[in-house]
């Protein structure tokens, strides 16, 4: 079975400081890893997913993460937080076989301060 | 990009009724379609799978008759909650996987729509 953790279910920064929000997997196949955002009522925006190339993967809006399989870790950083990037984060799992289904994490609420 | 419509974006009925989402896949095909329901400040739990033509593969512990799936097309899945009670209020979002392109099998794009906030009163 294939899940994710993700550590802090707050996280808070100052506006232009460093964004970084924990994921760590586990997977007993290669996994494919995504994070996502989310706005108050609002369906799920893909930021960015690694699907076995780059392990250092660039998304939208200045995210990044880095696939580590040595610390089972799929961390999401941002070097400046924006006021704009208050949401809730969800890093979710996925594989190669069956239904491909995504197992999403607890989520991170990121909040931003002036 | 790929688009995925969900509507109602939200909807109140009284308990005992039935409610229907619609999920429709805009500019691509959707061979399967995920139905997800969130609690508030809570992750996302999967409800059900659905590939076009075929019965829904439902996660353990979600009742199939009362949360009717139908994937009649590769572009449009329901979700029907049926005889409806406050405790199924919540916020309902579906997910469609694009068909792989020729020649390959794997396609790892997933859309997601706007939701469904219901409320049953």
């Amino acid at each position: 079975a294939q899940s994710v953790t993700q550590l802090g279910s707050h996280v808070s920064v100052s506006e232009g400081a460093l964004v970084l929000l924990r994921c760590n997997y586990s997977s007993s196949v290669p996994p494919y890893l995504f994070w996502y955002v989310q706005y108050p009522n609002q369906g799920l925006q893909l930021l960015l997913k690694y699907t076995s190339a780059a392990t250092l993967v660039k998304g939208i809006n200045g995210f990044e993460a880095e696939f580590k399989k040595s610390e089972t870790s799929f961390h999401l950083t941002k070097p400046s937080a924006h006021m704009s990037d208050a949401a809730e984060y969800f890093c979710a799992v996925s594989s190669n076989t069956g239904f491909q289904k995504l197992v999403f994490g607890t989520g991170t609420r990121l909040l931003v301060s002036p | 990009g790929a688009v995925v419509s969900q509507h109602p974006s939200w909807v109140i009925c009284k308990s005992g009724t039935s409610v229907k989402i619609e999920c429709r896949s805009l500019d691509f095909q959707a061979t399967t379609m995920f139905w997800y329901r969130q609690f508030p400040k809570q992750s996302l739990m999967l409800m059900a799978t659905s590939n076009e033509g075929s019965k829904a593969t439902y996660e353990q512990g979600v009742e199939k008759d009362k949360f009717l799936i139908n994937h009649a097309s590769l572009t449009l899945s329901t979700l029907t909650v049926t005889s409806a009670h406050p405790e199924d209020s919540s916020f309902y979002i579906c997910s469609a996987r694009e068909s792989p392109p020729p020649g390959t099998f794997f396609n790892y794009g997933y859309t997601f729509g706007s939701g469904t906030r219901l409320t049953v009163v």
